[in-house]
């Protein structure tokens, strides 16, 4: 079974930094594809940023609005994925998921999707 | 940034009803589309990627369609755990972005 358990939220002042972790087990973390997605409060769905395997070129994506404030980081031999925020502001005020993508189809036509997810952890910016 | 827009934001219905979403991309996106529910204070759950094809386990009361730019999500026979709130999301390029949103509430 694939679990995934995020860890790292908590109370941050405006512009402060934090560190988010997810645990991964249940599945090859080296050939994972891994991606990040936040809640604020009575929001919808933000997708943060996804990396690829290091096998699949290690490339990390990003939504534009957070480029240059949020780095997503992995470290194989220790299946966790990492989540790097600075500058924080009261809008990154969510509920932060990692999730796992899974590929599916043939390899020049792969559909991608996130078919694991972890319960979240809470990161509240606020003085 | 490729935009995704779901309508309804929200409805109410009744256990049995039959339930449509719809989702619109702002381009072509082929059937890069994924569908994920999501019950309150609990994470996502993939319900069909490819626009059309059901994860695994998932009742055959949900059915999704389309490709281009528009997009279905079916559910035949309303259940009530099926009360939450539904997201598209397009896997056709980065960034991967989803819908506002659907609420389904009882009536």
């Amino acid at each position: 079974e694939v679990q995934l358990v995020e860890s790292g939220g908590g109370l941050v002042e405006p512009g402060g930094s934090l560190r988010l972790s997810c645990a991964v087990s249940g599945l090859s973390f080296t050939e994972a594809w891994m991606s990040w997605v936040r809640q604020a409060p009575g929001k919808g769905l933000e997708w943060v940023g996804r990396i690829k395997s290091k096998l699949g070129g290690g490339t990390v994506d990003y939504a534009e609005s957070l480029k240059g404030r949020f780095t997503i980081s992995r470290d194989d031999s220790k299946k966790t994925l990492f989540l790097q925020m600075i500058s924080l502001k009261s809008e990154d005020t969510a509920v932060y998921y990692c999730s796992w993508i899974r590929r599916n189809g043939p390899p020049d036509n792969y559909y991608y999707y996130m078919d694991a997810w972890g319960k979240g952890t809470t990161v509240t910016v606020s003085s | 940034d490729i935009q995704m827009t779901q309508s309804p934001s929200s409805l109410s219905a009744s256990v049995g009803d039959r339930v449509t979403i719809t989702c619109r991309a702002s381009q072509n996106i082929n059937t890069y589309l994924n569908w994920y529910q999501q019950r309150p204070g609990k994470a996502p759950d993939l319900l069909i990627y490819g626009a059309s094809s059901l994860r695994s386990g998932v009742p055959s009361r949900f059915s999704g369609s389309g490709s281009g730019t528009d997009f279905t999500l079916t559910i035949s026979s309303l259940q009530p755990e099926d009360f939450a709130t539904y997201y598209c999301q397009q896997s056709y390029t980065t960034p991967r972005t989803f819908g506002q949103g659907t609420k389904v509430e009882i009536k």
